[in-house]
């Protein structure tokens, strides 16, 4: 199966500031990854699909890009709703499989 | 509007059986691919089955046998019959609407807990 990695497992970042997220596929997935952010006791919401295709009503702070085997998704500027666990997921090879995710907190 | 509403949840002892289900509204399962996803306390995701608009099931490796995925399209209803189950089963299981034709999940319900325990 395709294994997904993203880095860093932790990222500190002040409100305002600019993030950036990583996934890395095992093998190449094309351009099918998605992104998902998972806030605490919910479940998770997808924001990005196609690696750079935004997801309806989420804000344009966040961008994806990448394809083959290397992702970023990049969040301009945080704000305080954005911090939470960031996952990515790859949707081209089976079985589909997820990152083990990027928790973004206040530093 | 589109929702997803998980029940069927709790405390069940390693070796025995749960069956989950899904609620859905808004839209109808039968036209979807619909999966399970699950999520162990504290830990990422993980796909665990789908079925698609076809009726075509497919399961992840670690529940191959044991789990079994379905849906009853007159209460518009999707279910996870579990058996065997395992304290590595003990996760909060996610009911999820595929987007299209693809293997990635636009809507999910809230999730239900399962606590293989003795």
């Amino acid at each position: 199966e395709t294994v997904m990695t993203q880095s860093p497992a932790t990222l500190s970042v002040s409100p305002g500031e600019r993030a950036t997220l990583s996934c890395r596929a095992s093998q190449s997935v094309s351009s099918n990854l998605a992104w998902y952010q998972q806030k605490p006791g919910q479940a998770p919401r997808v924001l990005m699909s196609g690696a750079s295709t935004r997801a309806p009503d989420i804000p344009a702070r966040f961008s994806g890009s990448g394809s083959g085997t290397e992702f970023t998704l990049t969040i301009s500027s945080l704000q305080s709703e954005d911090f939470a666990v960031y996952y990515c997921q790859q949707y081209n090879n089976w079985p589909p499989t997820f990152g083990q995710g990027t928790k973004v907190e206040i530093k | 509007e589109v929702q997803l509403v998980e029940s069927g949840g709790g405390l069940i002892l390693p070796g025995g059986s749960l069956r989950l289900s899904c609620a859905a509204s808004g839209f109808a399962v039968s036209s979807n691919y619909m999966s399970w996803v699950r999520q162990a306390p504290g830990k990422g995701l993980e796909w665990v089955s789908i079925i698609y608009s076809s009726g075509t099931t497919y399961y992840a490796d670690s529940v191959k046998g044991r789990f079994t995925i379905s849906r009853d399209n007159s209460k518009n209803a999707l279910y996870l019959q579990m058996n065997s189950l395992r304290a590595e089963d003990t996760a909060v299981y996610y009911c999820a609407r595929g987007k299209s034709s693809n293997w990635y999940w636009e809507y999910w319900g809230q999730g239900t807990l399962v606590t293989v325990s003795s």
